[in-house]
């Protein structure tokens, strides 16, 4: 059973291009999870979605980022017009369901990352 | 503001020394607890979790830890460790202030074993 896997592993972008970075989760996996890791910092939360829905994008920043997991293919992060600050480890999670915190939310697994830098 | 605090930035232990990283929350209400280790060059991996019953959580490769609820605290233990054991070690929470179930990380821990 193959885990999380993320590609490109490492991605290099000019100021002002594009970086799209793809999510395929775990098999029989539907909810995916995006985090961000900054140098010297822990991961952050970005967005959850499930497939063919956005459900909770309140860690996205308002404008050049966008997320999206189709009916089939992998999830999407796509900055548009990268900046410096965008360098950063990009992290996938993939769970096969969402559950109650009283009955124990399912496991994130996580892929490999993305490292992505803006020259 | 609520945050995941793990104040031991770097240690640096011999083999076979006791270890005890420090973690502490401050989401009220309900919440799920996880340890997660990544070693060099790998991937996030979950060594344990909590979210209810036992406060005292066995997990993988000899790693336990224990939640403590009213220091809001879950301090990751191993007896001894191991050269094998040197890696960054993330403590991470879901609170359900949200529903989304997002894990909310520390800073991470960098352990590094010397023979």
């Amino acid at each position: 059973n193959a885990g999380v896997m993320q590609n490109p592993r490492h991605l290099v972008r000019r100021r002002g291009q594009e970086a799209r970075l793809r999510c395929s989760p775990m098999k029989g996996h539907s909810h995916v999870y995006w985090y961000r890791q900054l140098p010297e910092e822990g991961l952050k939360f970005m967005v959850y979605l499930q497939k063919e829905n956005i459900i909770d994008e309140s860690g996205m920043p308002k404008e050049r980022f966008s997320a999206e997991f189709p009916k089939e293919g992998p999830s999407i992060l796509r900055i548009q017009q990268v900046v410096r600050g965008d360098s950063a480890a990009y992290f996938c999670a993939s769970s096969p369901r969402w559950r109650p915190l009283a009955l124990g939310a399912d496991t994130q697994y996580f892929g490999p990352g993305t490292r992505l830098t803006v020259l | 503001a609520q945050s995941v605090s793990q104040h031991n930035h770097h240690v640096i232990l011999s083999e076979a020394a006791s270890l005890e990283l420090g973690c502490n929350y401050s989401y009220g209400g309900t919440v799920n607890l996880f340890w997660y280790v990544q070693y060099p060059g790998q991937h996030l991996q979950l060594l344990l979790k909590y979210f209810s019953g036992d406060p005292l959580v066995k997990g993988i490769k000899g790693f336990e830890a224990e939640f403590i609820k009213s220091k809001f605290s879950f301090n990751l233990r191993k007896p001894s460790v191991q050269w094998s054991d040197t890696a960054e070690y993330f403590c991470a929470v879901i609170a359900d202030q949200t529903g989304a179930n997002n894990l909310f990380f520390g800073t991470g821990t960098r352990l590094t074993v010397i023979p």
